[in-house]
């Protein structure tokens, strides 16, 4: 089935430090892919997304690339902040199914100064 | 303006109680979805709303649960005869045209359910 899976955490960094969490995805057809934050105490947030191959997402110094050849869509950012330790998440959504999302299981991310 | 709302926040029920837990989606939203959340998991669909319409509901794991929005804005996820493998935080999400693939979902704080 349609599924998604991120490398496992928890991810510590020193402040500054190069990021880069990993996700591989399976699907039928041709995904959208998504990467979700979560902060401490706050719901869900969309940080970047790329709906087609060799897209790629940014947003917050974040950055991702829909590689459709490796079925990849690995999250990079260059200079962690503590304020990005967070858990993050890999989604994707199938056309024709509704907008519904599959996530990966998440990656805790946590930035020491 | 305000993002997604959900209530109660924190729910402590005893098995075989009965549960319902709200969402308030963003005004205007035409689709609604919610998700379970196990602890250290990523979310799970659950179900998915167009406007007062329940277009799938796929990913409800028993007849003990249910979802309606009646009004085509705030939804109830209700769940009968509680039981403890239910406890889990449950998301709702809302987005602003008729689901799509590429459309943006605005996710709630969640309700963390827990059965005793």
């Amino acid at each position: 089935g349609d599924s998604v899976t991120q490398m496992e955490g928890p991810v510590t960094l020193s402040e500054e430090a190069f990021l880069t969490i990993n996700c591989t995805y399976t699907a039928t057809g041709y995904p959208s892919l998504f990467w979700y934050v979560q902060y401490p105490g706050e719901g869900l947030q969309l940080l970047l997304k790329a709906t087609k191959a060799d897209d790629k997402g940014s947003n917050k110094g974040f950055e991702a690339t829909y590689r459709k050849e490796t079925t990849s869509f690995h999250l990079e950012k260059g200079s962690v902040q503590v304020s990005d330790s967070a858990v993050y998440f890999c989604a994707l959504t199938l056309y024709n199914q509704g907008g519904k999302l599959i996530f990966g299981q998440g990656t805790e991310l946590s930035v020491k100064p | 303006g305000a993002g997604v709302s959900q209530s109660p926040r924190y729910k402590v029920a005893k098995r075989g109680q009965d549960v319902a837990l709200r969402c308030d989606p963003i005004s205007g939203h035409v689709s609604l979805f919610w998700y379970q959340q196990a602890l250290g998991q990523g979310p799970e669909f659950l179900t998915y709303f167009q406007n007062e319409a329940q277009l799938d509901k796929s990913g409800l794991p028993s007849d003990r649960f249910f979802a309606e929005r009646p009004e085509g804005s705030v939804s109830t996820l209700k769940i009968q005869r509680t039981q403890q493998e239910d406890s889990a935080v449950y998301l709702c999400a809302s987005s602003l045209r008729l689901a799509g693939e590429q459309e943006t979902q605005y996710f709630g704080p969640g309700t963390r359910l827990l059965v005793l």
